[in-house]
């Protein structure tokens, strides 16, 4: 029982360097989601991909990139690390987005990567 | 603005006590979900509410959703230690294309 994987868990980068944090799903689901989690904020949305193909800005894109690499990986890279973006990254994937429709589209997330730039 | 506020935001309490963490948010939604995190872990799916007057119950926690007032409410009954965690409510908005908005969690302590 798999569900969301990412990699890695943890990681220290020194401002300016960049990193590609990954992210698989085997759920056959067709959205995906990167959050990061930063205290007293709750989760703020940096890309999401509602299908295979797609790709959208959230609430917080500046400094990230994404990739929906197929169905099951969608992975985020950061060009050039900045301390701002010491953070906790969490993704997540479900059958579809949110609303409109009674499907309760449930998000299922990673274990989370714990992120300093130092 | 989109948003969602919960309140209160950190909460200690005595086990066997009852209580109620609250979830207002801005605008007109069909569906709020709730969330549980133990520390230094991921977030666990609770309970899915996706209409007005919907109430829904696992073991000590129930959560109810009031469209009309844009509030939901998680009631913990008899209250236990393992129910310590942070708890979030998330709101998908039709604006923001059905993207979750997220409240900023409560920190919730149950004292033996």
């Amino acid at each position: 029982n798999a569900g969301v994987t990412q990699t890695p868990k943890f990681q220290v980068l020194k401002t300016g360097q960049s990193m590609t944090l990954q992210c698989a799903q085997d759920m056959n689901h067709n959205s995906m989601y990167w959050y990061r989690q930063d205290p007293g904020m709750g989760l703020r949305l940096i890309y999401y991909s509602a299908s295979e193909g797609t790709t959208d800005k959230g609430e917080v894109p500046n400094g990230y990139n994404v990739s929906r690499l197929n169905k099951r990986e969608f992975s985020l890279r950061l060009e050039s690390a900045a301390p701002s973006q010491t953070s906790v990254y969490f993704c997540a994937s479900s059958e579809r987005l949110a609303g409109g429709s009674l499907a309760k589209n449930i998000q299922y997330f990673g274990a989370g990567t714990r992120l300093s730039v130092l | 603005e989109l948003k969602v506020e919960q309140n209160p935001l950190f909460l200690s309490m005595q086990e066997g006590k009852n209580y109620t963490i609250y979830c207002n948010y801005s605008t007109t939604s069909d569906r709020l979900y709730w969330y549980r995190q133990d520390p230094g872990k991921s977030l666990e799916s609770l309970f899915v509410l996706l209409s007005n007057g919907a109430v829904k119950q696992e073991g000590r926690l129930m959560a109810s959703l009031d469209t009309k007032a844009r509030l939901s409410t998680l009631h913990i009954t008899a209250a236990v230690h393992d129910l310590s965690a942070t708890y979030f409510c998330a709101v998908g908005f039709m604006d923001s294309n059905y993207q979750l908005i997220w409240g900023a969690g409560t920190k919730l302590i149950i004292k033996p």
